[in-house]
């Protein structure tokens, strides 16, 4: 099956400049989460989607970020204005069901400046 | 709150050896238990996943043990090899997400 795809790979912006990030889940995924990991942590939870409802987004900061699952598949997380500590990597995941493992993407690097 | 602990939080081994990861977590409520491979710069690679009926899974060299009642979960990589050189990390399922330790960088110098 295919995995879980994202894009771009890469990013560097000016602070104050905006970004938004793309992710594809494995088909039939129901699930879908976006994590931030700052170098050298573990992934921090920033949304979680079912079909296209949000059923946990209480660490994101909603002053700057926001994202949607239009129809239950693609997702997109911008951050508008992106600031010096958004610099992280952003990993896209999805899960089949409650029993079942994540399946992550190779992530997004974003490097603000 | 659950959180997850991982011990060491580096290791450097000669390649060859048998090594043992930690992995801690304070609230044994959970659906699974899942053990991930991190290159630099890049995404999380599944390794093992255990359901909590589970008491260890094994794939090739690595096996993974799970201890509700204490809380812990160790990963065990045999005959390392330089290419298992990555960081490691342990996500527990409370059931809507998982939560993730902050890994352990693995070395194996040839």
């Amino acid at each position: 099956e295919a995995g879980v795809a994202q894009s771009p790979r890469y990013k560097i912006i000016e602070k104050r400049q905006s970004v938004a990030f793309w992710c594809n889940p494995i088909s039939g995924h129901a699930t879908l989460y976006w994590y931030q990991q700052i170098l050298g942590q573990g992934p921090k939870l920033l949304i979680q989607f079912q079909n296209n409802g949000v059923v946990d987004d209480s660490q994101l900061p909603k002053d700057r970020f926001s994202a949607e699952r239009l129809k239950g598949v693609d997702s997109t997380l911008k951050i508008q204005p992106a600031k010096l500590e958004d610099s992280a990597v952003y990993l896209c995941a999805s899960k089949g069901g409650a029993d079942y493992g994540y399946t992550f993407g190779s992530g997004t690097r974003l490097t603000v400046v | 709150k659950q959180e997850v602990t991982q011990i060491p939080a580096a290791l450097s081994v000669p390649e060859g050896e048998n090594l043992v990861l930690n992995c801690s977590f304070t609230d044994s409520a959970i659906y699974n238990l899942q053990w991930f491979r991190q290159d630099p710069g890049k995404g999380l690679t599944s390794l093992l996943l255990i359901q909590s009926s589970q008491r260890e899974q094994t794939s090739g060299r690595l096996n993974a043990s799970l201890d509700k009642s204490s809380g812990r979960s160790t990963l065990y990589i045999a005959a390392s090899q330089p290419g298992d050189s990555a960081t490691y990390l342990c996500a527990v399922n409370r059931g809507q997400n998982f939560v993730f330790g902050p890994g352990t960088r693995l070395s194996v110098l040839p």
